[in-house]
């Protein structure tokens, strides 16, 4: 089983649509997670922590399952410029290593 | 100056060149890292400096090789890589060791 395992898409949706999707981690006592994004041929960027309970920031919801061990982020109301590479990255995958962990991304193209 | 930034953004090297990648990060942190990416991969972690010091070797190739001389400062120095060490290498830094990743914009490495 990967470390960490997404969906690679791509996610193809209208603007103004909803869209959302997981990721999975192979480590329970994993600590902390985060999404971030990347845009083509560009550097990852940090887009948000996620929380125990879950979170929101605008338009963008993440939310924590440590039960089945996988985090999901939603996006609302698409905008052109949320087409990206959403990476999901996972700190402590291993046990005792506190690390950052890579899935390889999952990508949304939003069209006109 | 601020942020993280790699030079130089592109490079085309023969498998029995030596050259090297920069990267100065302005923010004062205190962990650098180099990352690889290859194409429809996850991040690769291949180094971990910490206060100047390597902390992490993550079974990379001697055919890298990492140098920190000091914590604003990080080279990677190449010689006879082969074709599939074509890549995006990613310098990142953080305050704490895996905390708050900042990125550069990557050097994309095309061997020939």
């Amino acid at each position: 089983r990967k470390e960490v395992e997404q969906d690679p898409g791509p996610f193809n949706v209208p603007e103004g649509a909803t869209v959302a999707f997981n990721c999975t981690y192979s480590n329970s006592a994993s600590q902390s997670f985060f999404w971030y994004r990347q845009d083509c041929r560009k550097e990852p960027k940090l887009l948000m922590s996620v929380y125990s309970s879950g979170n929101e920031d605008g338009r963008f919801t993440a939310q924590l399952n440590r039960a089945s061990q996988y985090i999901s982020l939603l996006i609302r109301d698409s905008k052109l410029s949320d087409s990206a590479t959403y990476l999901c990255v996972v700190k402590g995958i291993r046990s005792n290593d506190y690390k950052l962990s890579f899935g390889a991304g999952t990508t949304v193209t939003v069209r006109a | 100056e601020t942020g993280v930034t790699q030079t130089p953004r592109h490079l085309v090297m023969g498998m029995t060149n030596k050259k090297s990648l920069k990267c100065e990060q302005h923010l004062g942190h205190n962990a650098m890292y180099w990352y690889k990416q290859s194409a429809k991969k996850p991040l690769e972690l291949m180094f971990v400096y910490n206060f100047k010091e390597q902390t992490e070797n993550n079974s990379v190739p001697s055919r890298f090789s990492p140098e920190c001389p000091n914590s604003s400062h990080l080279f990677l120095h190449l010689h006879t890589l082969q074709p599939e060490d074509s890549a995006l290498y990613l310098c990142a830094s953080s305050q704490a060791v895996n905390y708050g990743y900042t990125f550069g914009s990557g050097t994309r490495l095309t061997v020939v």
